[in-house]
């Protein structure tokens, strides 16, 4: 069984939805946990960053994690053609310091389309 | 910054070969990364450096593969012999020192790389 679990989707949305994508964990050790964004034919880039439990919005995104559950979630409102992309959950753990390691775990990513 | 760099973006070889994939870290970062992509598996992390020292090889598939870091602007991932099912997409990424609620990897382009 993999450390972390994210359905691959294809997820097709019209324009102006809202997208919810998620992912499951089964390590409690993990205490950061990230949301890339990566286009196709490009290297992954960091959209949304969680530490512990808890939510964080930026914009049209919003981040929750829910460490009962071992769950997390991003959430896109008033999605666009423009992201379109594949999204994938990362999940790191941290020292007794509360500093990450830096070894990130990645889920398999979820390919999303918005069409217009 | 021009960001992570990588060489070359696209390696066709025969199996059999060695393959040599190049990654330049952005400027002051700490951590580098080499990571191995593919429909089947997803991201999976190979090896990564602090300091130029490797931490964690225990993502490095077989001893055929390998990689260096002799200095803080360049690392190395190199393949020998290259088998068929090496064909993957591989990324470098870079990071600073670890902080408490600070942490994210850049990635470069990637190198695609097909052994026939």
């Amino acid at each position: 069984q993999k450390e972390v679990e994210q359905d691959p989707g294809p997820l097709s949305v019209p324009e102006g939805a809202i997208v919810s994508l998620n992912c499951t964990y089964s390590n409690s050790a993990f205490q950061y946990f990230m949301w890339y964004r990566q286009y196709s034919r490009k290297g992954p880039e960091l959209l949304m960053y969680t530490y512990s439990s808890g939510n964080k919005e930026d914009g049209r995104f919003t981040a929750q994690v829910d460490k009962s559950s071992k769950y997390i979630s991003l959430f896109i409102r008033d999605s666009q053609p423009s992201d379109s992309a594949t999204y994938l959950c990362a999940m790191s753990k941290a020292n007794a310091g509360g500093t990450s390691y830096g070894k990130l775990t990645f889920g398999q990513g979820t390919i999303l389309t918005v069409h217009p | 910054d021009a960001g992570v760099i990588q060489s070359p973006r696209h390696e066709v070889t025969e199996m059999g070969q060695e393959v040599t994939l190049r990654c330049k870290p952005i400027s002051g970062h700490d951590y580098l990364f080499w990571y191995r992509q593919t429909m089947m598996r997803g991201l999976e992390l190979l090896i990564y450096f602090n300091n130029n020292v490797p931490i964690d090889d225990s993502g490095m598939p077989e001893d055929r593969f390998s990689a260096k870091m002799p200095n803080a602007s360049f690392s190395t991932l190199k393949i020998q012999p290259s088998e068929p099912r090496d064909s993957a997409v591989y990324f470098c990424a870079s990071s600073r020192l670890a902080l408490r609620y600070q942490e994210t990897q850049y990635f470069g382009p990637g190198t695609r790389l097909l052994v026939l």
